[in-house]
């Protein structure tokens, strides 16, 4: 129904843990990838990107899978701190000259000390 | 600060009264996008400004809802005869032309009531 985004996912980890965020993505002809976070009252912040023709990318502690076989990007954060608490989205866009992003249903993390 | 500025960060108006926010993006970007995101959603793309030019409108742009930059500068966005429906976080973001980032703002939060 239409209420259905009102409830995040949610994940919960012990400061300190790894954590994995998934995202299903719908557009087979997307050919870039954004995982942002936002935190309360603020914008989307970039984490990583990846483009279709690589299927992993790391930057500082956060690497991006991609599999386009079935549609789907995750978001793995090394060391998770209470900082990241935060909801995750990814976001695809495809051709087109306006390049505007399709973002994901978000999932919020919450960092337990 | 550098980033994309956006004001109000919060506005309240009454039903049926007429609204607008500005948004100043980083200055060397020409491209410039406007997005509305609801509580528990991800941000919907509105629009989108190639220099002055608006190239791309959604279908969630409705008539009551114009957006200008009238001098490839900043950007506002006007909502006319404003409903509870249209109570929602406004953002804007801007990138370069020939990149794929988004830098995003943090946003107008539109209360209607």
């Amino acid at each position: 129904g239409e209420n259905v985004g009102l409830h995040l996912p949610t994940l919960s980890v012990q400061e300190g843990d790894n954590s994995i965020i998934n995202c299903a993505y719908s557009n087979s002809a997307s050919d870039y990838f954004i995982w942002y976070k936002q935190e309360s009252g603020k914008g989307p912040q970039f984490i990583i990107d990846i483009r279709s023709n690589m299927d992993k990318r790391q930057g500082q502690r956060v690497t991006v899978l991609l599999n386009k076989t079935v549609k789907h990007l995750s978001l793995q954060i090394a060391a998770t701190q209470p900082g990241d608490s935060a909801v995750y989205f990814c976001a695809e866009t495809g051709e087109g000259s306006a390049r505007q992003l399709t973002f994901g249903s978000g999932t919020q993390l919450t960092v337990l000390p | 600060d550098t980033g994309v500025s956006q004001d109000p960060r919060h506005k309240i108006t009454k039903r049926g009264q007429n609204v607008t926010f500005r948004c100043d993006p980083i200055s060397e970007h020409n491209r410039l996008y406007w997005y509305r995101q609801t509580l528990g959603q991800g941000p919907e793309f509105l629009t989108y400004f190639q220099n002055e030019a608006q190239l791309e409108k959604s279908r969630l742009l409705s008539d009551r809802f114009s957006a200008e930059r009238p001098k490839g500068s900043f950007s506002t966005l006007e909502i006319q005869r404003t409903e509870q429906g249209d109570s929602a976080m406004y953002l804007c973001a801007s990138s370069s032309l020939g990149t794929y980032g988004y830098t995003f703002g943090s946003g107008t939060r539109l209360t209607v009531v």
